[in-house]
């Protein structure tokens, strides 16, 4: 069964800390892995996308790593900010029969940075 | 500015009584797709469209309608809304590759 799982459920950390999320997926065929940021009541926003053959992926003070072998990603924010206070979602893409691209969506993780 | 926009972006309403949350983008974008969000079980697709005048059901497409009549508009249509429908709903839409960009969300409640 097609899964992306996340951890930790929620985080909270202090403004100028860094911190590191956790996604770990259970999908084939695999085509590529987006990072979200989704501000409370508000749609999700792309932070970063990886392919297969892409083990990392800079925007700004976030870094998305991705290990295709452990089937796993991280999203690392340095020196956060109040602003990145939000929800953090990890989206893998599968292409199955018919080449009609899918989307599993993790549950996210909340983080929230406490001045 | 590059949008999708969502109307209404709140509604209350009563076990039904039909309902229709426009969605409109201005990107030009072939597919368009309509999510629901509720707590714990994350964004669920509820239906897509490839292109105009073709739809299909997504994951949770139950008590749902749409419609592709116009390249930048994809309604989403509640015939007879039930409580179980209270939720949050994204509009979104992207080229035929590439990122999905996400309309503002309508929160609806259905008593």
């Amino acid at each position: 069964k097609n899964q992306v799982e996340q951890s930790p459920q929620s985080l909270i950390i202090l403004e100028g800390k860094n911190c590191t999320l956790q996604c770990n997926y259970t999908v084939s065929p695999f085509s590529n892995l987006r990072w979200y940021k989704q501000d409370t009541g508000r749609g999700p926003v792309s932070l970063t996308i990886m392919t297969f053959s892409e083990n990392t992926k800079s925007n700004g003070r976030y870094t998305a790593t991705l290990d295709a072998d452990t089937k796993q990603s991280s999203l690392h924010i340095t020196a956060s900010q109040l602003s990145d206070s939000a929800s953090y979602i990890c989206v893998v893409s599968v292409i199955p029969a018919g080449n009609n691209r899918k989307l599993i969506w993790g549950l996210g993780t909340s983080l929230a940075v406490n001045p | 500015e590059a949008q999708v926009t969502q109307n209404p972006r709140y509604l209350i309403t009563v076990t039904g009584k039909k309902l229709t949350v426009t969605c409109s983008q201005n990107m030009n974008h072939e597919y368009m797709s309509w999510y629901r969000q509720d707590p714990g079980l994350g964004l669920r697709q509820i239906y897509y469209s490839m292109n105009v005048e073709v739809t299909d059901k997504g994951d949770v497409p139950e008590g749902y309608k749409v419609s592709r009549k116009e390249k930048r508009n994809f309604p989403l249509i509640l015939e007879s809304p039930s409580p179980n429908q209270t939720s949050l709903y994204f509009c979104a839409s992207r080229r035929t590759t590439g990122t999905q960009y996400f309309g503002p969300g309508t929160r609806l409640l259905v008593l």
